[in-house]
């Protein structure tokens, strides 16, 4: 059963842009969040993360949202650059009890920005 | 370079034969992490070491698959007798054991069994 959901298979953006990843959960015990860049032939990239206790966190051009009643969160990459093309994943954890440190992880989205 | 580090990168094998992957977490760092992706799914937990203690192992590990991390550093995953269904990138990484979940992970490998 998917607990972490991204039902965006693939978004394209013009370079400049705003992009918008987005992102659902099931599981209500979750209290950890993450976004990963993963290009192909590479691990996965730690990108940005937030705890359940904030709503918005802010890494330069990358800022998370989460919505915990709705179970979902958000990555907005502003603005967007080529560079920025890759596969992304978010993650989710439970960071507590016998569970601790497995990340959950959704199918990914492929971002493409083109100039 | 401090960051994880894996190896093979690729490993191409014949069904029924056994295979070890070796995982160099970051130095500092004592929790590890084994994960399987296979094409277009996300990473897929397979174990998870505190220090030298396995803690967890998913219901995915079937009895061909075993982990250690015999003195709290490397670790290896060895799969026998495989199936062609355990071909995918097998990941590792590894995180702090305080503050938040952060895991950093390695290139992987890549297992084709044939």
């Amino acid at each position: 059963d998917q607990q972490v959901k991204q039902n965006s298979p693939s978004l394209s953006v013009q370079e400049g842009r705003i992009s918008i990843l987005n992102c659902d959960y099931t599981n209500s015990m979750f209290d950890y969040f993450l976004w990963y860049k993963k290009y192909p032939a590479e691990g996965p990239t730690f990108l940005i993360s937030i705890s359940s206790i904030k709503d918005k966190n802010e890494d330069g051009r990358f800022t998370v949202f989460l919505n915990k009643s709705a179970k979902h969160l958000s990555l907005h990459i502003v603005p967007s650059q080529p560079g920025d093309s890759a596969v992304y994943f978010c993650a989710a954890s439970v960071n507590r009890g016998s569970t601790l440190g497995r990340l959950y992880f959704g199918r990914g989205t492929q971002l493409t920005v083109w100039p | 370079d401090t960051g994880v580090s894996q190896d093979p990168r690729h490993k191409i094998t014949k069904r029924g034969q056994n295979v070890t992957f070796r995982c160099d977490p970051i130095s500092e760092h004592n929790r590890l992490y084994w994960y399987r992706q296979t094409l277009g799914q996300g990473p897929e937990f397979l174990t998870y070491f505190q220090n030298e203690a396995q803690l967890e192992k998913s219901r995915l590990l079937s009895d061909r698959f075993s982990a250690e991390r015999p003195k709290g550093s490397f670790s290896t995953l060895e799969i026998q007798r495989t199936e062609q269904g355990d071909s995918a990138m097998y990941l590792c990484a590894s995180s702090l054991s305080s503050g938040h979940n952060e895991q950093f992970f390695g290139p992987g490998t890549r297992l084709t069994v044939l």
